[in-house]
């Protein structure tokens, strides 16, 4: 079993759709990443949270510690929202590296 | 401040020569990261660096990698010896210390073995 799991792999929405990915994760953390990666192939830092919930702009992720589980939630969506989506959790070796998921692939479809 | 650099964008090489991948930090930053990223697949850790110091490097291939990362310059990631399956996108990430704080990303050196 993956200590990450995203869902769902691939997801196609229109243009103004709401959207949810979801993340889980086995192992224990202090803080869960959410990275961009657009078709270009570079990533962004999208959110790091440790609780509750974090906004930026249509962007929206939540946390849920007790359960291990995150979610992205894009409102709005556009066209050039179109990117991978990937959520990354600190392995328990306390050296800051990353685990990822394996990526959640959004097309927005104008 | 510049964000994260790497070069080459692209490094093409032949099986058998080797490759030199590039990682300049964001200033400020003394602790690296090194993800590589299969085709089709996720992105997976290699090493981690701190100045003149590796720290974790139990991502790492065990033979024909290694990493460094100089009192000056950039952290290298080296590969002897390439085989087509070293063909990948190679990300290094910084952070200005190694506690799970966020990492900025540089755009990736794409590798291919001909």
């Amino acid at each position: 079993k993956n200590e990450v799991e995203q869902s769902p792999q691939n997801l196609t929405a229109q243009e103004g759709e709401f959207i949810t990915i979801n993340c889980s994760y086995s192992v224990g953390i202090s803080a869960l990443h959410w990275l961009q990666q657009h078709p270009g192939g570079g990533i962004v830092s999208l959110f790091m949270l440790s609780s509750g919930k974090k906004k930026h702009g249509r962007l929206i992720a939540t946390i849920n510690i007790q359960e291990k589980h995150s979610s992205l939630h894009i409102t709005a969506s556009h066209p050039r929202d179109s990117a991978v989506y990937i959520c990354a959790v600190p392995s328990e070796s306390n050296t800051g590296k990353l685990i990822f998921g394996q990526g959640t692939t959004l097309q927005v479809k104008p | 401040n510049a964000g994260v650099m790497q070069n080459p964008r692209h490094l093409v090489r032949r099986r058998g020569q080797e490759a030199r991948l590039r990682c300049s930090p964001m200033k400020g930053h003394s602790h690296v990261y090194w993800y590589r990223q299969l085709p089709e697949e996720g992105l997976k850790f290699m090493v981690y660096l701190q100045k003149e110091n590796i720290i974790d490097e139990s991502g790492m291939p065990k033979e024909r990698f290694s990493a460094e990362f100089p009192k000056e310059g950039p952290s290298i990631l080296r590969i002897q010896q390439v085989v087509r399956g070293d063909s990948a996108a190679y990300f290094c990430a910084s952070s200005p210390s190694g506690n799970g704080e966020t990492q900025y990303f540089g755009p990736g050196t794409r590798l291919l073995v001909l």
